[in-house]
């Protein structure tokens, strides 16, 4: 079946990193991403890996992907308070049109 | 700009009423989803659409159903609305290929009473 894990908070200092974990089930998903939700707003695509790759980075960002494990994480390096917000972990399961998505981690940035 | 329009930001209804969620989209995408979101439950599908008049269940269809007659449009029906799906209701469209970029409405705080 399909099934995305995260833990649902992280507290961190800011200019420290966050790591967000998530685990998933299917291992059909050609991609695999992460959604962010600011305070009162839908969700926008931040990040995304291709299902062949052990590593993406972008910018602050870094991806990376265990897929024997099926364990995809999240890295933002100096986080800042504008990093406050829920990020999502959320797979596309092979053949379907369809994103499944984890339960969200819920970041708090404090100085 | 892309966009994907909510009819409601807030609804507040009673408990047996019959509910419309609308969803417009201006992206011609051929996908269209409806979810809910709870604390601590993440994202849940409620139902999704490949095209026009074709719709599928997802993992919480159970007291939704859905209408999509133009492309552009996706409502969700709440037949009767009940407490418990007192939520937040967010709809989302992406194009069919290649990386699943989901476009988000503002979403809709619905409240049954």
């Amino acid at each position: 079946g399909e099934d995305v894990e995260q833990s649902l908070f992280l507290s961190v200092r800011e200019g420290d990193s966050s790591v967000i974990n998530c685990t998933y089930t299917d291992s059909s998903s050609t991609y695999l991403y992460w959604y962010k939700q600011e305070p009162g707003a839908g969700l926008q695509l931040l990040t995304y890996i291709f299902s062949n790759m052990d590593m993406k980075q972008d910018q602050r960002l870094t991806v990376l992907l265990n897929k024997k494990d099926k364990h995809l994480s999240l890295r933002i390096a100096d986080t800042q308070t504008g990093d406050s917000a829920i990020y999502f972990c959320a797979e596309s399961p092979g053949g379907y049109n369809k994103l499944i998505f984890g339960a969200g981690t819920r970041l708090a940035v404090h100085p | 700009d892309v966009k994907v329009t909510q009819s409601s930001r807030y609804l507040v209804k009673r408990t047996g009423e019959k509910v419309f969620l609308e969803c417009v989209q201006d992206m011609d995408h051929e996908n269209m989803f409806w979810y809910r979101q709870d604390p601590g439950l993440g994202l849940r599908l409620i139902y999704f659409s490949y095209d026009v008049k074709m719709k599928e269940k997802g993992d919480i269809p159970e007291g939704y159903s859905v209408s999509r007659e133009k492309k552009e449009r996706f409502s969700l029906i709440l037949e009767s609305a009940s407490t418990n799906q007192t939520s937040m209701y967010l709809c989302a469209s992406f194009a069919g290929t290649g990386v699943t970029e989901a476009f988000f409405g503002q979403g809709t705080r619905l409240t049954v009473v």
